[in-house]
């Protein structure tokens, strides 16, 4: 069946620009989860969705961040007045229920470079 | 200091050997992910383990809940293992946090 799917794949955008970023879990699966990777830097764990309710708000990095998810499927991340420290793959998983219960599937990742 | 610690940092090892990858976290969780991301940069999980011991193939992942410690085997290892792999754990309150990784090469 098909994965988790990530859109768009790259994207470049120039500083203080707002983007959007799509993720498309895997049918069925009511767990989803936003996570960044900087350039040369570790994993870093963003959000997490449980249907379409995120328990705790409070990794993402600024109040530029958000996050929705609608219908307990497609999940939006949104970064307004996009800035150069936001350069980084943004990584979408999903899994059948939280983060205790199951191994994730990731997605392949939208590269976000910032000019 | 990262709240997970990983080592070694780095591993290089010849074709057929046994691997180690050890994680140790200072505080209670409640699950432990074992991650593997290809040099491409695609990520695929390998384990989720909160007690005991679970196998996969050549891959053995442990974890010992009392001493905050997880071991990531590979046994009779390939160039194709080679890749980063990477330990996150997660808190009761649902909060997930990574080690820094542990870079595998592999020599035929």
């Amino acid at each position: 069946g098909a994965g988790v799917s990530q859109s768009p794949s790259n994207k470049v955008t120039e500083k203080g620009k707002d983007v959007e970023l799509r993720c498309d879990p895997i049918s069925g699966h009511t767990a989803l989860y936003w996570y960044r990777q900087s350039l040369g830097q570790g994993l870093e764990f963003l959000i997490y969705f449980q249907g379409n309710s995120a328990p705790d708000k409070s990794g993402l990095p600024s109040d530029r961040f958000s996050a929705e998810r609608t219908g307990g499927s497609v999940s939006t991340l949104t970064i307004q007045r996009t800035q150069q420290e936001d350069s980084a793959v943004y990584l979408c998983a999903s899994s059948p229920s939280g983060l205790s219960s199951y191994e994730q599937y990731f997605g392949p990742g939208t590269r976000l470079t910032v000019t | 200091k990262n709240e997970v610690e990983q080592s070694p940092q780095n591993l290089t090892a010849q074709e057929g050997e046994f691997i180690t990858i050890n994680c140790s976290y200072s505080v209670g969780i409640s699950a432990l992910h074992w991650l593997q991301q290809h040099p491409g940069g695609g990520i695929v999980s390998l384990f989720m383990l909160s007690s005991g011991k679970k196998k996969h193939g050549r891959l053995i992942a442990t974890i010992n809940i009392q001493e905050k410690h997880s071991s990531l085997h590979i046994t009779a290892s390939h160039p194709r293992d080679s890749a980063v792999y990477i330990c996150a754990v997660v808190y009761n309150n649902n909060d997930m946090r990574f080690g820094a990784g542990t870079r595998l090469t592999v020599k035929p």
